[in-house]
């Protein structure tokens, strides 16, 4: 199946400064999605990002599908961010069906 | 924003008791999933449905595990006799299709004593 590598796997940062997240995966994708799970282990939906660059607010990010990797960029860093950050890509698996694969995250962690 | 419900938040079971996970997809969507978190790990496929039938489903979801619609809004994930080893958080999952992004539930978090 489709491997789904995320780097770092930890990451600590100054409140205010600025991060780069990386998502690479193996294989071609029908779209990728990158979720923040919060300290509650709610998965909350970031981007729904196949291709280009969306921004929101303090965050962006960039999928380039013809080199198969996405960016997740954090500015201006909040104590809120903290929790772990997953880059998901969703393939088909054959008999019309479609699943998403999960990398296994970098946890961030914002202090003041 | 339409939101995937589940219910309940927690659950605390003893090994060999049957679970049953209820979800609410959002109304207008037509692909349903259930993924699990074992704690500090990434989050793993279960199974997926379509249509009122199960479309794929993985390799830990084993016979103990049964998904059903009983009513058209709800979508329910069973676990027949649980075991240590299924404690987790579990997902439930909703998108309208290819294309579609997918909308993720807040999480059953399911504890096996």
């Amino acid at each position: 199946g489709i491997q789904v590598e995320q780097s770092p796997p930890d990451l600590i940062l100054q409140e205010g400064a600025n991060s780069t997240l990386r998502c690479n995966f193996s294989d071609s994708v029908n779209n990728l999605q990158w979720f923040h799970q919060n300290p509650w282990g709610q998965l909350i939906n970031l981007f729904y990002i196949p291709s280009g660059t969306k921004q929101n607010g303090r965050l962006s990010a960039t999928t380039v599908a013809t080199e198969r990797y996405s960016l997740l960029y954090i500015s201006s860093s909040q104590t809120t961010d903290s929790g772990v950050y997953f880059c998901a890509v969703d393939t088909y698996s054959g008999a019309g069906s479609y699943q998403l694969t999960f990398g296994k995250g970098t946890k961030l962690s914002v202090i003041p | 924003e339409p939101e995937v419900t589940q219910t309940p938040s927690h659950q605390v079971t003893q090994m060999g008791q049957e679970v049953i996970l209820r979800c609410v997809p959002i109304s207008n969507h037509l692909y349903f999933y259930w993924y699990r978190q074992i704690l500090g790990q990434k989050v793993e496929f279960l199974v997926s449905f379509y249509n009122n039938e199960i479309s794929e489903k993985s390799e830990i979801f084993d016979d103990q595990f049964s998904v059903e619609r009983p009513d058209g809004s709800n979508f329910t994930l069973k676990i027949r006799s649980t075991k240590l080893e299924d404690s987790a958080m579990y997902f439930c999952a909703s998108s309208q299709g290819v294309n579609y992004g997918y909308t993720f539930g807040s999480g059953t978090r399911l504890t096996v004593v």
